[in-house]
C-alpha cells in the first residue's frame, strides 16, 4: 500500500491530453513540493517534475505539473506512442523524514 | 553529466546480508544527499534510506533495524547493507542523488538504472 494514491492506469489517443492524479496528506503533499517520474522497464527512473511545476532542462513542455492542497496534478499533452510508461509521484514526508511514492499509473497510449 | 550505477551481486539467500554499491561519476559525493530506492516485482517504489554528504544517515522505519548506508569519499560511491534478508526483499534497487534547496523544495535526480537482487535458497 503506497503513501501517495495514484490511479493504477490512463490512456490517451495520439494528439490527446491526460491528466494523471496524485493525492497526499498534510506531512507530504500538504507540506512539500512534489516530484513526477517517468519510468520504462530496465531504465532509471527519469525526472519529469519538481519543485510541483518546474521541468528539467531537457523535458518538454507536454509535461506540466500542478499542486493543490495535499494533491498533485501530471498533465500530457500532445500523447504520442512513446510517452507509454509508468508514472510515479514522490514527495518528501516530515513524519517519515523520507520519501514517500505513488504506487505508479501505467500510461497506455491507444 | 552525473551518472549513477549501482553494482552487486543479484542473489542472496535468506538471512544473508545484501551489499550494493552506487557508483557517482561527473559530480562529487561530497555534496547533496544519496539515497536508495527499491521497486519490489509488480510493486510500486519504496524509499530505503539515504545519506548526507557529511555521513548522516536516516532510513525507512520499516527497515531501520536492518539498513546500513556509508559513504567512501575516496572512491566516490556510497553503499547500501541490508542484513538479514527474506523473499520480501527480493527487488530492483536504485541509487539516487538528492538535491536540497530552501525554496523550491527536494528532487530525485538523477537515478541509476537500477540492480535486481533475488533472494532465494
Amino acid at each position: 500500500q503506497s503513501v501517495l494514491t495514484q490511479p493504477p492506469s490512463a490512456s490517451g489517443t495520439p494528439g490527446q491530453r491526460v491528466t494523471i492524479s496524485c493525492s497526499g496528506s498534510t506531512s507530504n503533499i500538504g507540506s512539500n513540493a512534489v516530484n513526477w517520474f517517468q519510468h520504462l522497464p530496465g531504465t532509471a527512473p527519469k525526472l519529469l517534475i519538481y519543485s510541483n511545476y518546474q521541468r528539467p532542462s531537457g523535458v518538454p513542455d507536454q509535461f506540466s505539473g500542478s499542486k493543490s492542497g495535499t494533491s498533485a496534478s501530471l498533465a500530457i499533452s500532445g500523447l504520442q506512442p512513446e510517452d507509454e510508461a509508468d508514472y510515479y509521484c514522490a514527495a518528501w514526508d516530515d513524519s517519515l523524514n523520507g520519501w514517500v511514492f505513488g504506487g505508479g499509473t501505467k500510461l497506455t497510449v491507444l | 553529466q552525473v551518472q549513477l550505477q549501482e553494482s552487486g551481486p543479484g542473489l542472496a539467500k535468506p538471512s544473508e546480508t545484501l551489499s550494493l554499491t552506487c557508483t557517482v561519476s561527473g559530480a562529487s559525493i561530497s555534496n547533496h544527499y544519496w539515497s536508495w530506492i527499491r521497486q519490489p516485482p509488480g510493486k510500486g517504489l519504496e524509499w530505503v534510506g539515504y545519506i548526507s554528504y557529511s555521513g548522516s544517515t536516516n532510513y525507512n522505519p520499516s527497515l531501520k533495524s536492518r539498513v546500513t548506508i556509508t559513504l567512501d569519499k575516496s572512491k566516490n560511491n556510497f553503499s547500501l547493507k541490508l542484513s538479514s534478508v527474506t523473499a520480501a526483499d527480493t527487488a530492483v534497487y536504485y541509487c539516487a542523488r538528492e538535491t536540497r534547496e530552501l525554496l523550491r523544495g527536494n528532487w530525485l535526480d538523477p537515478w541509476g538504472q537500477g540492480t535486481l537482487v533475488t533472494v532465494f535458497s
